[in-house]
């Protein structure tokens, strides 16, 4: 089990610019979520899907941010633009039902 | 609405001493409470759960939790702390909206001492 696959794990890049953010999750999970970790805000729910469908996406900033779940094994985190403001290290955990959540090692995202 | 609080920001304990975090809880319904773990650099680790049972959980690395119905309270103890057990702790809570959302608390840092 190759547990939950982030890429980048590090991004830096300058205001303005469009970031993607990649998640390969745990194959036969059903449940990916998406989160953001800050200092000041601690661990924040953006968005979830469940069988490749956006279930909440009330966590979700505002709309320089989207995501997508195009299939089982793969969904992506977009800024556009980003903002220096965007700083965190960003979380893809999936999960099999009720079943505990696995975490990838995130992507420290610093935005200039 | 569901949630958890983690009243302390930061626990130091020294090595070999036993350790407490603490979690207290709010919810509507049967509680389902979680520890994870996040080493530096890393995702958060699943440690234990409870759903029913014994009152007394068992989890990774030697740690257990202690539900409380009467307190509303889920502590993270472990009898002899390790230099290794500095981390930060999370304390969770499922949503009863989704089989598997679940709700974190603040974190609350453990430092060990040699």
């Amino acid at each position: 089990d190759a547990g939950v696959i982030q890429s980048p794990r590090h991004e830096v890049t300058e205001m303005g610019q469009e970031v993607t953010l990649r998640c390969k999750p745990i194959s036969g999970h059903d449940y990916l979520f998406w989160y953001r970790q800050t200092m000041m805000r601690g661990l924040e729910l953006l968005i979830y899907f469940n069988n490749n469908v956006p279930i909440d996406d009330s966590g979700m900033p505002e709309d320089r941010f989207s995501a997508k779940m195009p299939n089982a094994s793969f969904s992506t985190l977009k800024i556009q633009p980003s903002e220096p403001r965007d700083s965190a290290v960003y979380f893809c955990a999936s999960a099999h039902g009720m079943q505990p959540q696995h975490f990838g090692d995130g992507t420290r995202l610093s935005i200039l | 609405a569901q949630s958890v609080a983690q009243p302390e920001d930061q626990v130091n304990v020294a090595e070999g001493n036993p350790l407490t975090v603490k979690c207290t809880y709010s919810v509507s319904g049967n509680p389902y409470l979680f520890w994870y773990v996040q080493y530096p650099n890393r995702g958060l680790q699943f440690l234990l759960k409870y759903i029913t049972g014994d009152n007394l959980v068992k989890g990774s690395y030697g740690f257990e939790a202690e539900f409380n119905k009467s307190q509303t309270s889920f502590h993270l103890k472990k009898p002899s702390a390790l230099v290794s057990d500095s981390a930060l702790y999370f304390c969770a809570v499922r949503d009863p909206s989704s089989a598997s959302k679940i709700i974190f608390g603040s974190g609350t840092r453990l430092s060990i001492r040699p």
